[in-house]
């Protein structure tokens, strides 16, 4: 079974700008959690989505958005750039929603983005 | 609100010596405990969860956590280090229910010295 993708894994963008980035979870899993990961602040959780609702929120910006298709894909946005905002982007898929032992989540590797 | 520690950034030991990684959280409900491990380049990966069901945990390559609740630790062991499990360690803490997050500690960069 294929694991977590994401696209694309490394992206240069200048301050001002708007990025989208991509994630496909694993087969039949339906909950896809974001997670942003600096040297400073560490992991941070920034969403999660199910059945194309957002179910839970990290304490971001509403710069920092996202949706979910009905295939369980999911998109975040981030508008207006930021050099704060260079960071790795984690994206983690599991069968159901992440609040629970049993819903193990699985991580992609990743989209290692540069504001300049 | 749940909270991870772990102590140290940065663990250095010897091929073939004891990896101990410590992590100790903070939750006001039982607490469901995870370690990853993040290779240069690459995504987490789980190597171990604590859900209640024992309090020693085995998990992959050889590593085992033991959740202690008087020392609300969860600290990760292996016997023998190899130079492969040179990464860095995530110790994570959730609790069940429709608002849970993983949220994580710091994290440990672990050397091995051949």
């Amino acid at each position: 079974k294929a694991g977590v993708t994401q696209t694309p894994r490394y992206l240069i963008k200048t301050r001002g700008q708007q990025v989208t980035l991509s994630c496909s979870p694993i087969s039949g899993h339906r909950s896809v959690s974001w997670y942003q990961q600096t040297p400073g602040q560490g992991l941070q959780f920034l969403f999660e989505y199910f059945s194309e609702t957002q179910r839970n929120k990290g304490n971001f910006p509403g710069r920092f958005s996202g949706r979910q298709f009905s295939n369980s894909r999911s998109e975040m946005n981030v508008s207006t750039l930021e050099l704060g905002d260079s960071a790795l982007y984690l994206c983690a898929s599991s069968l159901a929603l992440a609040g629970g032992p049993l819903e193990t989540q699985y991580f992609g590797p990743g989209t290692r983005l540069l504001v300049l | 609100a749940q909270s991870v520690t772990q102590l140290g950034s940065h663990v250095s030991v010897s091929e073939g010596a004891l990896v101990l990684l410590r992590c100790n959280y903070s939750s006001s409900v039982p607490p469901y405990l995870f370690w990853y491990v993040q290779y240069p380049n690459q995504g987490l990966q789980l190597l171990l969860k604590y859900t209640s069901a024992a309090t020693l945990v085995k998990g992959i390559n050889g590593f085992e956590a033991e959740f202690k609740k008087s020392e609300t630790s969860f600290h990760l062991t292996k016997p023998s280090a190899h130079m492969s499990d040179a990464a860095e360690y995530f110790c994570a803490v959730t609790r069940t229910g429709a608002n849970s997050k993983l949220t994580f500690g710091k994290g440990i960069t672990l050397s091995v010295r051949p």
